[in-house]
């Protein structure tokens, strides 16, 4: 079964650095998602993606990030001059198209230091 | 608001019990709601949504709209059930989550 691959399954960063991580969405999926899980809370929202522009995000997605889909497969999260309270757990998901549920990476563990 | 409560952050049970895992939700509007698991070590994965009504390794979840619940109920729980469960809901479009805060279920021998 296909799967959302993310990548690094851990980062560790000096705070004020900035951080890439990736995603592989499911090969045929159109929306893609991110969400950050800080340590002992709930999933939260950050983002949603669809047809190369943001169609939906969260007051927690602010300026310091932002996402691409530099081609064809890869849909990457950019946290600029990164903070400590930063450090969380975060999912990319995909879906296929409206109505279709969310499929999960197995989450990249973002440290900051 | 959106908001999605799961009142219990620990369930604990013996094999063969009963399991109810509450979730209780606010929404204006109709939304679709959802329950995803997710094992040790392992990703968040769907387990059931509301609209398809039916049973996955046994769980099974009805749509009270009159009580804002969406409870995942098990009759007889395995330990092979022990997870993190997650109820969420999304607006129609099926676009962000809305999570509560997760319940651990922990069933022991």
């Amino acid at each position: 079964e296909p799967e959302v691959t993310q990548t690094p399954s851990h980062q560790v960063t000096q705070m004020g650095q900035e951080v890439i991580l990736r995603c592989v969405p499911i090969s045929n999926h159109l929306y893609f998602y991110w969400y950050r899980q800080i340590l002992g809370q709930k999933v939260e929202f950050l983002v949603s993606f669809y047809n190369n522009e943001i169609s939906e995000k969260s007051e927690i997605f602010d300026d310091q990030f932002s996402v691409e889909r530099p081609d064809g497969s890869n849909f990457t999260l950019k946290i600029r001059s990164t903070k400590l309270e930063d450090s969380a757990m975060y999912f990319c998901a995909s879906n296929p198209g409206q109505n279709q549920p969310q499929h999960f990476g197995d989450g990249t563990r973002l440290s900051i230091l | 608001a959106q908001r999605v409560t799961q009142p219990e952050k620990l369930l604990s049970v013996f094999k063969g019990a009963p399991v109810e895992l509450k979730c209780n939700y606010s929404y204006s509007g109709s939304p679709e709601l959802f329950w995803y698991v997710q094992y040790s070590r392992q990703r968040l994965q769907l387990l059931l949504r509301h609209i398809s009504r039916e049973s996955i390794k046994g769980f099974t979840a009805d749509l009270n709209k009159g009580e804002t619940s969406f409870h995942l109920k098990k009759p007889f729980a395995q330990e092979e059930d022990s997870a993190m469960y997650y109820c969420a809901l999304t607006d129609t479009g099926f676009q962000k989550l809305v999570f509560g805060t997760g319940t651990r279920l922990l069933v022991s021998p």
